[in-house]
């Protein structure tokens, strides 16, 4: 089985400040990882994913994420936030071997302050 | 990217009676479709897979006979809420697959009165 550990419900971050969300998952075979955003009362989008190569992913609208195999997380970044990135940050997993499924993480809140 | 389409948006119904969201993928083939279901403020809840030309197969706790899921198409999945309660108002969301990616609808918001 395989679960996605958002270690943090709510962040608050200043506008134009740097923010962080982490990301852990357990499995024992190799998985692909994502980060999508929901903004209120929509489906959810693709911020960035990771399926091979460089641990270093970047994403739209400023974000990027580290795969980091041996603490198997996959954190997701912004280095200056704007008032537009106040949303929920999703972190999924995919096991190709169940069927394509996505595993999601509870999400993060970001709330952006001027 | 890819597009999945889903309709309505927003559904007002009155319990008892039965409701059909609708999830196309309007520029690629989708053998498989998932419906999710999300709580407010939670996670998104897989409830199926929707698969074109069988049967699809629900999630455990899922009443495959309160909620209807039709792939009758490569394009098409609905989902079909018979006999309404208030306690299955949510935020219904549809996704459609790639091998590698997965599209995601806008969501319905369902109410039930």
């Amino acid at each position: 089985a395989q679960s996605v550990t958002q270690l943090d419900s709510q962040v608050p971050v200043f506008e134009e400040a740097p923010v962080e969300l982490r990301c852990n998952y357990s499995s024992s075979v190799s998985v692909y990882l994502f980060w999508y955003v929901q903004y209120p009362n929509q489906g959810l989008q693709l911020l960035l994913k990771y399926l091979s190569g460089s641990t270093l992913v970047k994403g739209i609208n400023g974000f990027e994420a580290e795969f980091n195999k041996s603490q198997t997380s996959f954190h997701l970044r912004k280095p200056s936030v704007h008032i537009s990135d106040t949303a929920e940050y999703f972190c999924a997993v995919m096991r190709e071997a169940a069927g394509n499924k996505l595993t999601f993480g509870g999400g993060t809140r970001v709330l952006v302050k001027p | 990217g890819a597009v999945v389409s889903q309709h309505p948006s927003r559904v007002i119904c009155k319990s008892g009676t039965s409701v059909k969201i609708e999830c196309r993928s309007l520029d690629f083939q989708a053998t498989t479709m998932f419906w999710y279901r999300q709580f407010p403020k939670q996670s998104l809840m897989l409830m199926a897979t929707s698969n074109e030309g069988s049967k699809a197969t629900y999630e455990q706790g899922v009443e495959k006979d309160k909620f209807l899921i039709n792939h009758a198409s490569l394009t098409l999945s609905t989902l079909t809420v018979t006999s309404a309660h208030p306690e299955d108002s949510s935020f219904y969301i549809c996704s459609a697959r790639t091998l590698t990616e997965a599209f995601f609808g806008q969501g319905t918001r369902l109410t039930v009165v």
